[in-house]
């Protein structure tokens, strides 16, 4: 089946550093997610990208579609204790099934303040 | 109530035991999915719903056993569990089958003794 490598798995920052954190596959994507899920909580979608090349901005965060359509990124500036969490991201193939979306493992960040 | 929400949040329940799962969207979506989320591990797809009918069921054990009486309401069964089904178990929602933006609930975190 198709897999997302989702990397680093954990990062370690200061507050105020920039974090970037990045997604592949080996299959083509024509849907890119990125969510967020704090302790005990479900994920909250962040941003979702349907074009590559796409740039898309939620505030401190960026995040951009592969031009290959095979990765992704996921940019936080200037990080803040409440950036803690894990992220995910999760993509959509025409070739899956319905509304199949495939998951990465996800980057657990914590931020030292 | 706004977004997604699951009821209980947490759950302690013996093999022999059965219980019930419980989530409600609130955002006029009609497509509700089951994930099981395990430690380290990415995210499960259990079953999809559109429009109240099951669309998928992705070889689940049949001690699982889901409802969705109408497009807000969707229900996870359980009856003898096994201990390495504990897990967080979430509900998902989004337009339809073909919006892949899927918006979750925070999840019940089910311990099996």
């Amino acid at each position: 089946g198709q897999q997302l490598n989702q990397s680093p798995q954990s990062m370690f920052i200061q507050e105020g550093e920039d974090v970037s954190m990045n997604c592949t596959s080996s299959s083509i994507f024509n849907t890119w997610l990125w969510y967020k899920q704090d302790p005990g909580e479900g994920p909250v979608l962040l941003i979702a990208l349907y074009k590559a090349g796409e740039l898309t901005s939620n505030g401190r965060l960026t995040a951009q579609f592969g031009i290959t359509r095979k990765d992704s990124f996921l940019n936080i500036s200037a990080s803040i204790p409440s950036d803690v969490g894990i992220y995910f991201c999760a993509g959509h193939s025409q070739k899956t099934s319905g509304s199949r979306l495939t998951f990465g493992e996800g980057t657990q960040l914590t931020v030292n303040p | 109530e706004t977004g997604v929400t699951q009821t209980p949040r947490h759950l302690v329940m013996g093999m022999t035991n059965k219980k019930s799962l419980k989530c409600e969207q609130h955002l006029g979506h009609n497509a509700m999915y089951w994930y099981k989320q395990s430690a380290k591990k990415p995210l499960e797809l259990m079953f999809v719903y559109s429009l109240e009918e099951r669309v998928e069921n992705n070889s689940v054990p049949s001690r699982f056993s889901p409802e969705c009486p109408n497009s807000s309401h969707l229900f996870l069964h359980l009856h003898t569990l096994q201990p390495e089904d504990s897990a967080l178990y979430l509900c998902a929602s989004s337009q339809g089958l073909q919006a892949y933006e899927q918006y979750f609930g925070p999840g019940t975190r089910l311990t099996v003794t």
